[in-house]
């Protein structure tokens, strides 16, 4: 079974800097998904950014991108020039491509907090 | 916003009830996944609909049931309630299963069992 871990359960970072959140998962399939969702206090779950494992070429959204290390089954998020509004839980996700079920498998979380 | 929606926000019963949380995808989304997000337990998946059929099942209890009806909404049914399904609930739809589309999640229903 796939399992994905997050081994930072908290993070911080200052206004404007750059961090990192870690993510690394366990699967014995070669073509996949990895996911990065962003949960406010809101609790909404939003969609930060998404990486195809067939693709060499690491992810990006304007301040959000991603160092996939597909051999080492790496999967880190790096954030840009933090922002107060960037301060939520950041979940890793994979989920198995193709055949007919989709479902998302989450890690733990980090809790990233962001100071002015 | 995301387009899925999920009634009631809030939702407070007591042990031994039944309740019923409601979820309607994106126009369009033929596919729905129910998730549960618990302190001990972080984010699981607990099953999964396609176009009315069950597709997949995850950690969901067998007092738990699910269905989608014609009309692509998607309710779950928890009954014999414990203390530990308090919990907050996430529905998520995709266009459909197996591809490279995103799951837009629900606002989430939180449930509390006193």
């Amino acid at each position: 079974a796939q399992t994905v871990t997050q081994s930072q359960p908290e993070m911080s970072v200052q206004e404007a800097e750059t961090v990192t959140l870690s993510c690394t998962y366990d699967t014995s399939e070669s073509d996949y998904y990895l996911f990065w969702y962003k949960q406010p206090p809101s609790r909404q779950m939003i969609l930060v950014i998404r990486q195809e494992a067939y693709k060499q070429q690491n992810a990006t959204e304007n301040r959000f991108s991603v160092n996939f290390q597909k051999a080492a089954k790496s999967f880190s998020l790096k954030i840009s020039d933090s922002q107060l509004g960037d301060a939520a839980m950041y979940f890793c996700a994979y989920r198995n491509y193709g055949g007919s079920q989709g479902n998302l498998i989450f890690g733990k979380g980090t809790k990233l907090s962001v100071k002015p | 916003d995301s387009g899925v929606t999920q009634t009631p926000k809030h939702l407070i019963t007591a042990t031994g009830q039944r309740v019923t949380l409601r979820c309607s995808p994106r126009s369009g989304d033929l596919s729905v996944y129910w998730y549960q997000q618990s302190l001990d337990q972080g984010l699981q998946f607990l099953i999964q609909y396609y176009n009315g059929e069950e597709r997949a099942k995850g950690n969901i209890l067998e007092r738990f049931s699910a269905q989608q009806f014609p009309d692509l909404h998607s309710e779950l049914n928890l009954s014999s309630l414990e203390l530990g399904d308090s919990a907050l609930y996430f529905c998520a739809s995709s266009v459909r299963p197996g591809m490279a589309e995103t799951q837009y999640f629900g606002p989430g229903t939180r449930l509390l069992v006193l």
